[in-house]
């Protein structure tokens, strides 16, 4: 099983400012197939990017996504009031599929 | 307009059973692999099964394995889960989305609780 992790486990920022998340992986994940998610509290998740840095319909360019080997990075270039939300990623290369642990972008 | 609405979710005690729902619109569910998701109070998202658009493969998490099965109506738009063999470790919202990888669309979920 390929264990995610996700570093900081919270983000305190302003809006305008620059938020960068990470993901790391406990090995290679196949085609760099990893995704990010948006998650707000009684809502649906909303994803983000896929393969790890193609943003999904309708997604704003200020997400993107990155990898460098086993290191993924969500970059939120000027956080809007909006953004502030959990965000996860999660890696669909291999059974089973699995998540990092979240990181929360809070308001500062 | 896509959605994605599930439904089923209720109290039950531990070693019951309940079957979910999820019911899609705005699709073309008969060409679309979907999958189950969970998130228990406090923690993060998990993985719980996935079905491939004719209803073979179907593929688990390891604690639900034997317990929980995942299945599919293409004629209704639905896919199911039938839940077995409950414990306080499934409580949890659990969403339907569409795909067996990365998922794009997701529903709202339906809010399962195992207790005494």
């Amino acid at each position: 099983e390929i264990v995610l992790t996700q570093s900081p486990a919270t983000l305190s920022l302003s809006p305008g400012e620059r938020a960068t998340l990470s993901c790391g992986a406990s090995q290679t994940i196949s085609n760099n197939y990893l995704a990010w998610y948006q998650h707000k509290p009684g809502l649906a998740p909303r994803p983000l990017i896929y393969g790890a840095s193609t943003r999904a319909t309708g997604i704003p360019d200020r997400f993107s996504g990155s990898v460098s080997g086993t290191d993924f990075t969500l970059t939120i270039s000027r956080l809007e009031p909006e953004d502030f939300a959990v965000y996860y990623c999660q890696q669909y290369g291999s059974l089973p599929r699995t998540f990092g642990q979240g990181t929360k972008v809070e308001i500062k | 307009e896509v959605q994605l609405v599930e439904s089923g979710g209720d109290l039950v005690q531990p070693g019951g059973s309940l079957r979910l729902s999820c019911v899609a619109s705005g699709i073309t569910f008969d060409k679309s692999g979907m999958s189950w998701f969970r998130q228990a109070p406090g923690k993060g998202l998990e993985w719980v099964a996935n079905i491939h658009e004719d209803g073979n493969p179907k593929n688990y998490m390891d604690s639900v394995k034997g317990r929980f099965t995942v299945s599919r109506d293409n004629a209704k738009n639905s896919l199911y889960l039938q839940m077995n063999s409950l414990t306080a470790d499934d409580t949890a919202v659990y969403y339907c989305a569409r795909g067996r990888g990365w998922c794009d669309f997701w529903g709202q979920g339906t809010l399962v609780t195992v207790s005494s």
